[in-house]
């Protein structure tokens, strides 16, 4: 079986800080993990996926997020947040055969000014 | 990747009718599926829709609720019929893409229906 949880339904950082957004998995095969970004108002746009290569992954917009299986986690990282990041962000997990996407709860990202 | 749209964007509808949304895909895919994004909260997953074969419902959706039709491989439509305000919500299609390792999921816009 597999599953998501992403902690923290709502997170607030300052202009310029660190974003840290968590997901844990569950899987009972080796994930594909993903992050996907919500903007308002639009659809599901992928922000980076792990599939079993390097553990530290970039994505698009300065995001990273790093594969550590000893804690089943798959956080989201940026170094400087920006205003354009203030967005709902869902992480993601599937079968290495793809057949089934599973995702989190969502996190919604408010950047202070 | 793929570019996938989706038409209308939004509607308001009367309780009791049906909206069909159709969703375009600009490359040829295999599996497309429907989703469910209520206010709030994450995606729900309605169906499966493979070209050439009845649509796969998940627990809680019915086919007679949300008819599917997949004629080809690059489009697919979703109905919600005999619709009530517990159906306002945001209808997502999105279709799996082959990638170098893995399948990749990619979204459409998404249509905002709201039943009054």
């Amino acid at each position: 079986a597999q599953s998501v949880t992403q902690l923290g339904s709502h997170v607030s950082v300052s202009e310029g800080a660190l974003v840290l957004l968590r997901c844990n998995y569950s899987s009972s095969v080796p994930p594909y993990l993903f992050w996907y970004v919500q903007y308002p108002n639009q659809g599901l746009q992928l922000l980076l996926k792990y599939t079993s290569a390097a553990t530290l992954v970039k994505g698009i917009n300065g995001f990273e997020a790093e594969f550590k299986k000893s804690e089943t986690s798959f956080h989201l990282t940026k170094p400087s947040a920006h205003m354009s990041d203030a967005a709902e962000y869902f992480c993601a997990v599937s079968q290495n055969t793809g057949n089934q996407f599973y995702f989190g709860t969502g996190t919604s990202l408010t950047v202070i000014p | 990747s793929a570019v996938i749209s989706q038409k209308p964007s939004r509607d308001i509808c009367q309780r009791g009718t049906s909206l069909t949304i159709q969703c375009q895909v600009d490359s040829q895919v295999t599996m497309m599926f429907w989703y469910r994004q209520q206010p709030g909260q994450s995606l729900t997953l309605i169906a499966t829709a493979n070209q050439g074969s009845e649509a796969t419902y998940e627990s809680g959706f019915v086919i007679d609720k949300f008819p599917i039709s997949r004629p080809n491989l690059t489009f697919s439509t979703l109905t919600v019929s005999n619709m009530s305000p517990e159906d306002s919500s945001i209808y997502l299609c999105s279709a799996f893409v082959s990638g170098t390792v893995t399948y990749e999921q990619y979204f459409g816009p998404g249509t905002r229906l709201t039943v009054t």
